[in-house]
């Protein structure tokens, strides 16, 4: 049983092109995130939900937009796609915990999104 | 700027070689994460530590916070093909909000 798991795990699209980006965790957790990781591996944190309530909204462009119809699934949805796009996007979950050291975020096997 | 900076960004050895990679920043941290991702899939935690000076062993992996609480290393010992991956470490947060802030990266390689 994938504990993360998230859809499609290729998706090749032209430019202008809007594409969603699917994600469940079975692992009965109570926040999801969205990362984008670029072609020099850096992890980079985009969005963050907690009980279907978003609580971080980094710099990213409006065209990125996430939504959570319930604890166990954070989708992500992206308009206009541009080249600059192209990037690996992963889903993670987590158990909020007061406790930093119990955040543990167990991650998605990630979607490489190509814009062409 | 980057909170958390890694060295070498790079490294390729030897199959039975020891190596040890670090994770440094200019900030305190009540802990420090270390992740390690293997090509076509997510990071997956491998240690967290919480105390200045703590040293964690997993089997030829040893972890160690520094005594400041502002960096980490990874030393690994017999270096095997299978320990081949991209070795990220992390900051769990600040706040309740749990944001987790992510290092630059090592890239290692272990050739048979």
């Amino acid at each position: 049983d994938t504990a993360v798991s998230q859809t499609p795990k290729y998706l090749v699209t032209q430019m202008g092109n809007d594409k969603s980006i699917k994600c469940e965790q079975n692992l009965g957790h109570d926040t999801m995130y969205w990362y984008k990781q670029d072609s020099k591996k850096f992890l980079k944190i985009m969005f963050s939900y907690n009980n279907k309530e978003l609580i971080i909204n980094e710099t990213v462009p409006n065209r990125f937009s996430p939504k959570s119809p319930d604890k166990a699934h954070l989708n992500l949805h992206i308009n206009s796609l541009e080249l600059g796009d192209s990037a690996v996007y992963f889903c993670a979950s987590s158990q909020r915990n007061i406790r930093e050291a119990k955040n543990i975020q167990y991650f998605g096997a990630g979607t490489r999104l190509s814009v062409l | 700027t980057q909170l958390l900076e890694q060295s070498p960004q790079f490294l390729s050895i030897q199959e039975g070689e020891n190596l040890t990679v670090y994770c440094n920043s200019s900030s305190v941290f009540s802990s420090l994460q270390w992740y390690r991702q293997e090509p076509g899939e997510g990071p997956v935690l491998l240690v967290t530590v919480v105390t200045g000076g703590e040293v964690k062993k997993l089997k030829r992996l040893t972890f160690q916070f520094g005594d400041a609480r502002k960096d980490s290393s990874l030393h690994i010992t017999a270096a095997q093909p299978g320990d081949t991956g991209l070795y990220l470490c992390a900051s769990p947060g600040y706040s309740s909000a749990s944001k987790i802030i992510f290092g630059s990266g090592t890239r290692l390689s272990i050739r048979p």
